[in-house]
């Protein structure tokens, strides 16, 4: 799987637009791009994910670059309950597993 | 519907005893996945299993950890003979069959592993 660089750290303001880069430059044509937070010692929760075109569902947004090698999730409206470890994860093929790397600490300030 | 269902939460043992973590996938999963989270870390990918096959195994431990998922029952994970690195957060997660890597996977609440 192809490896992922997030910031390690980022702040919101409560009810702004949280957008959270993450670099992909080494991924294949048939690697997808997964999203997945975790809240304070629970288990990760999946968000979106997509493989070139951009993707929206009822948490979040996710704008993949056309050369595919970055990518952005976006939530839209965050909140205090938004603030998470957010990691990004690259996976295709036949590979089952996800590879976590160290994701960014989003911190949602009042 | 429940969601991936681990037991127990949170799990007290001393050095040398053994440590059996539950996984009861969601309705219709057969893929079970087992990670790892060590204080202050990222999750590492341990094993996954389908029923009665263990399909990848390579991010176990070559010594006293193993894994089931029987044709009836739940996961386990087992750690023999525990030591004090072996304190962590356990996290199971489950997908339905053929899904392929399309879509992502559930994960449950977790049991965290106290050596003492």
């Amino acid at each position: 799987d192809a490896k992922t660089t997030q910031p390690t750290s980022m702040d919101c303001a409560e009810g702004r637009a949280a957008n959270l880069p993450c670099n992909h430059s080494t991924i294949s044509g048939n690697e997808y791009v997964y999203w997945y937070r975790q809240i304070h010692s629970q288990g990760p929760q999946y968000i979106i994910h997509g493989l070139k075109n951009n993707e929206t569902n009822e948490m979040a947004s996710l704008i993949i670059t056309e050369d595919r090698k970055s990518s952005t999730l976006i939530l839209p409206h965050a909140t205090l309950r938004d603030t998470a470890v957010y990691y990004c994860i690259v996976r295709g093929g036949s590979a089952r597993q996800l590879t976590f790397g160290s994701g960014t600490q989003l911190t949602v300030l009042p | 519907n429940a969601g991936v269902m681990q037991n127990p939460r949170h799990l007290v043992r001393r050095r040398g005893q053994e440590a059996r973590l539950r996984c009861s996938p969601m309705k219709g999963h057969s893929h079970v996945y087992w990670y790892r989270q060590l204080p202050e870390e990222g999750l590492k990918f341990m094993v996954y299993l389908q029923k009665e096959n263990i399909i990848d195994e390579s991010g176990m431990p070559k010594e006293r950890f193993s894994a089931e998922f029987p044709k009836e029952g739940p996961s386990i994970l087992r750690i023999q003979q525990v030591v004090r690195g072996d304190s962590a957060a356990y996290f199971c997660a489950s997908s339905p069959p053929g899904q392929g890597p399309i879509y992502g996977y559930t994960f449950g609440s977790g049991t965290r592993l106290t050596v003492v």
